[in-house]
């Protein structure tokens, strides 16, 4: 089974920095996949961490702690764009891919 | 490159009536697949998911059900909907294997209203 939990909504100004954590508990952990859902439209890939520590891709981060079960995804230089929902999802060795209930953030100028 | 599509992108249905769903995959072989949906307000849960032709694994009890009858393409079908059926139903695939191989990409998406 697995247990996800992160923020329901977080709302940031532009320019400014937001961290989004979640933590999970999964079955056959194999990596964390963060996920951005804009309103309407369906989820597109960010960004995966399989060993623990932090994986920079641009103005993305994400970080990770197995022992932990523990993950963030840290947003620097926010855009009005990425007002979005922010999925956390671990991924298993079984090959499926549950989702949290995503976090709502809401960047304003 | 690999691309996925689903139709029909929005349906309007009533009650008891039947449904299908329909996804294909391009530009790889022997793909995960997957079927998910969204309703109001929810997060993404996990309906089918299969690894082979023919191979469904089904997660949550209802009255949905999928079918894969060629490699790269998955259907999704009921008999009868529901008022409950409603929302965003979303078909995905993956390649076989482990790591970030499983990176799950999504179609477009299919909003289903049942009325």
């Amino acid at each position: 089974g697995q247990n996800i939990d992160q923020p329901t909504e977080m709302t940031a100004t532009e320019g400014a920095i937001v961290q989004i954590n979640c933590t999970y508990q999964t079955s056959g952990f194999n990596g964390l996949f963060w996920y951005q859902q804009h309103a309407g439209e369906a989820p597109t890939f960010l960004s995966y961490n399989v060993l623990d520590g932090l994986e920079e891709k641009g103005r993305f981060s994400s970080f990770l702690s197995r022992s932990k079960g523990y993950s963030y995804l840290l947003l620097k230089e926010l855009q009005m764009k990425d007002s979005a929902s922010y999925l956390c999802a671990p991924g298993s060795t079984l090959g499926r891919l549950y989702f949290g209930r995503g976090t709502q953030l809401t960047v304003w100028p | 490159s690999q691309t996925i599509h689903q139709w029909p992108a929005t349906l309007v249905q009533p009650v008891g009536s039947p449904l299908s769903l329909e996804c294909t995959v391009e530009g790889t072989s022997n793909p995960n697949l997957y079927w998910y949906r969204q309703a109001a307000g929810r997060g993404l849960q996990l309906l089918f998911y299969s690894v082979g032709i023919g191979q469904i694994s089904s997660e949550v009890p209802q009255n949905l059900s999928a079918s894969r009858p060629q490699d790269r393409q998955f259907i999704l079908s009921s008999k009868k909907l529901l008022l409950s059926d409603s929302g965003f139903y979303l078909c995905a695939w993956s390649s076989l294997g482990q790591g970030a191989g499983n990176t799950i990409y999504f179609g477009e998406g299919s909003w289903l209203t049942v009325v």
